[in-house]
């Protein structure tokens, strides 16, 4: 199956500095990426959806200038955690997709704000 | 609105058979998934349906009945190693995908 490749695993950061996660899919043109996180013990929760070129569009409730998200390639997204909290410690998990076909998930990043 | 429903948890036996049901209610239809979680790590890619019908793989198998807004994931043979949480989910008209909360499937030897 295709691979998506998320970078870091997990990452340790001080409170108000900013974290970059990667995603990226290796092996075919993702036209679309999904951000979403996941709280202990909870489901997924989509944060954002992304297009390669256009702009994210952000789920209700999620901050777009502190969850900054790029798209600048078919096979590059970022997601930038900005003056990162405690409360933003969580797993972020990316997924691409190719139109309509099944999502394929990074491996999730695990981010600890101290 | 749209809404997708699973059982919260359940039990099975090691090398018993269980069948974890998924109902929803969507704004368009273009895809059913099943997902299995290990704790920690992310979600990994078991079935898609898209016309009703039974998929078999393996071990595992999946229904979807779209008139009824109903799939199952079936489990075969089960292993310690099932145990994990199976996510339910369904793309939707926009091609985004809707989750359901996941159930949780505890194996007992």
């Amino acid at each position: 199956g295709a691979v998506v490749s998320q970078h870091p695993s997990w990452v340790i950061c001080k409170s108000g500095t900013s974290v970059k996660i990667e995603c990226r899919s290796l092996d075919f043109q993702a036209t679309t990426m999904f951000w979403y996180r996941q709280f202990p013990k909870q489901s997924l929760m989509l944060m954002a959806t992304s297009n390669e070129g256009s702009k994210a569009t952000y789920e209700q409730g999620v901050e777009k200038d502190k969850f900054l998200i790029n798209h600048a390639s078919l096979t590059l997204s970022t997601l930038t955690v900005t003056s990162a909290h405690p409360e933003d410690s969580s797993f972020y998990i990316c997924s691409a997709t190719q139109g309509a076909t099944e999502a394929f998930f990074g491996q999730g990043t695990r981010l600890t704000v101290v | 609105g749209q809404n997708i429903d699973q059982p919260t948890e359940m039990t099975a036996t090691e090398g018993a058979i269980v069948q974890i049901n998924c109902t929803y209610q969507t704004s368009g239809f273009n895809g059913l998934f099943w997902y299995q979680q290990h704790a920690g790590e992310a979600p990994t890619f078991l079935s898609y349906n898209v016309l009703d019908g039974l998929e078999e793989k393996g071990r595992f198998s999946s229904f979807l009945s779209r008139s009824k807004g109903y799939s199952y994931l079936l489990l075969k043979e089960l292993q310690m190693k099932d145990s994990a949480s199976y996510l339910c989910a369904v793309m939707d008209s926009n091609y985004q995908l809707i989750w359901g909360a996941g159930t949780k499937l505890i194996i007992k030897p």
